[in-house]
């Protein structure tokens, strides 16, 4: 069971979208629509914005969005705002009563 | 609104085992699936394991013959051990609810740091 796979860092301009991705294999991202996304801002617990892959729990601003190709699942933050800056992880059902997480990647507004 | 909090001791010694404690309020412990999640200083997430409220477990395989977690529904509260720890081990360690059986966690703890060191 291996970590899913993030970009280490992701940058962007305010009011720009950005794109996290998040490769897994067949065997977690490939096989289930479960992949979920958290926001974890510094010496606080990760927040929830993404669920089964594309939706969104209520109070999530619609600027995050979700989707998936393949064993690739991805993050999309639309109008950049300054409050975005934070760490997210993705996170895939793997089987077996198994989650995995992502490693982790840091946002950085520009 | 449903509210987690961990507790327990702060700095463990190597070799010993690492105990903590997620107390639930609010809302019911029953029905629901509840994780350990830990994040080592300045790195990711590692998920440790669950429990449902029946007392079914699973563990994350890399962790699985060094961890145990338990539930108390009479005191709404659900716990972890994790034996033989060492420097590797610390971390903050979070508890969470998984919703349903759909994997996600939804309510999360605000996490303890447990430092292993002699």
């Amino acid at each position: 069971q291996s970590a899913l796979t993030q970009p280490a860092s992701v940058s962007g301009s305010p009011g720009q979208s950005i794109t996290i991705s998040c490769t897994g294999t067949s065997s977690d991202v490939g096989s289930y629509n479960l992949v979920s996304w958290y926001q974890q801002h510094p010496g606080k617990a990760p927040k929830l914005m993404i669920y089964e892959g594309t939706k969104r729990p209520s109070g999530v601003s619609n600027r995050f969005s979700g989707s998936k190709s393949g064993n690739t699942a991805s993050l999309t933050i639309s109008g950049l705002q300054a409050e975005d800056e934070a760490d997210y992880y993705c996170c895939s059902y793997a089987g077996r009563n198994t989650v995995v997480f992502g490693g982790g990647t840091k946002v950085t507004v520009l | 609104q449903v509210q987690l909090q961990e507790s327990g001791p702060g700095l463990v010694k190597p070799s010993e085992t690492l105990s903590l404690t997620c107390a639930v309020s609010g809302g019911s412990i029953i029905n629901y699936y509840w994780s350990w999640i830990r994040q080592p200083p300045g790195k990711g997430l590692e998920w440790i394991g669950y429990i449902y409220y029946s007392g079914i477990t699973n563990y994350n395989p890399s962790l699985k013959s060094r961890v145990t977690i338990s539930v108390d529904t009479s005191k709404n509260q659900f716990s972890l051990k994790l034996s033989s720890v060492t420097a590797a081990d610390t971390a903050v360690y979070y508890c969470a609810r998984i919703y349903g059986g759909d994997w996600y966690f939804d309510l999360w703890g605000r996490g303890t740091l447990v430092t292993v060191s002699s």
